[in-house]
């Protein structure tokens, strides 16, 4: 299957410093993708969609210029979590839409730790 | 938001066929029915999806009732790494939002 991979796996980060999270699609173009925020013993929780060449669509609560997105390539979005703080810690998933077979495919996920 | 239900948690034993049932009461017609499951700390994993008919992979089994309002994910001899959460997800095939809902935690017993 496609594969999707993540990168840092894992980051810890002192308050108030920005981290960019990579999202890439190794075998396959995405002309969208999408990001998760996953909170301990919670569900995935969707903040935006990724769109390559246009500006990120986010859902209703998260804040836009806190967690910029952007999807400059048919395999490349990336996620900064700017200015972070302790309340951002959380696991950051993300995924890729392929066109054909109509599957999702997710990253690995990345663990984000803020003291 | 997502359109789905499902019960909170599950055991099976192992070797058995666990059934994970889920309802979608109000999905549209050009929407399929995905499942995905996550074992801890991982990305989600897709299991299988389908639209009306029941269909069948090397993972599982999905069985969608005639006025497609619910389904039914069938791992016909769970094993130990069978142990996850699974989520019954409906979406329109490409380019619309995925939700995911609650899932359901099955825990596969020795």
């Amino acid at each position: 299957g496609a594969v999707v991979s993540q990168h840092p796996s894992w980051v810890i980060c002192k308050s108030g410093t920005s981290v960019k999270i990579e999202c890439r699609s190794l075998d396959f173009q995405a002309t969208t993708m999408f990001w998760y925020r996953q909170f301990p013993k919670q569900s995935l929780m969707l903040m935006a969609t990724s769109n390559e060449g246009s500006k990120a669509t986010y859902e209703q609560g998260v804040e836009k210029d806190k967690f910029l997105i952007n999807h400059a390539s048919l395999t490349l979005s990336t996620l900064t979590v700017t200015s972070a703080h302790p309340e951002d810690s959380s696991f950051y998933i993300c995924s890729a839409d392929t066109q054909g077979s109509g599957e999702l495919f997710f990253g690995e996920g990345s663990r984000l730790t803020v003291l | 938001d997502a359109k789905t239900t499902q019960p909170t948690s599950m055991d099976c034993a192992e070797g058995r066929a666990a059934n994970l049932p889920c309802n979608h009461s109000t999905i549209s017609g050009n929407e399929y029915v995905y499942w995905y499951r996550q074992i801890h700390s991982q990305g989600p994993q897709y299991i299988i999806h389908g639209l009306k008919n029941n269909e069948t992979n090397e993972m599982a089994s999905l069985i969608i009732t005639e006025d497609r309002k619910s389904s039914t994910l069938i791992l016909p001899h769970a094993t130990l790494r069978d142990t996850a959460v699974y989520y019954c997800i409906v979406r329109a095939r490409t380019g619309n939002q995925f939700y995911f809902g609650t899932g359901t935690s099955l825990t596969v017993i020795p």
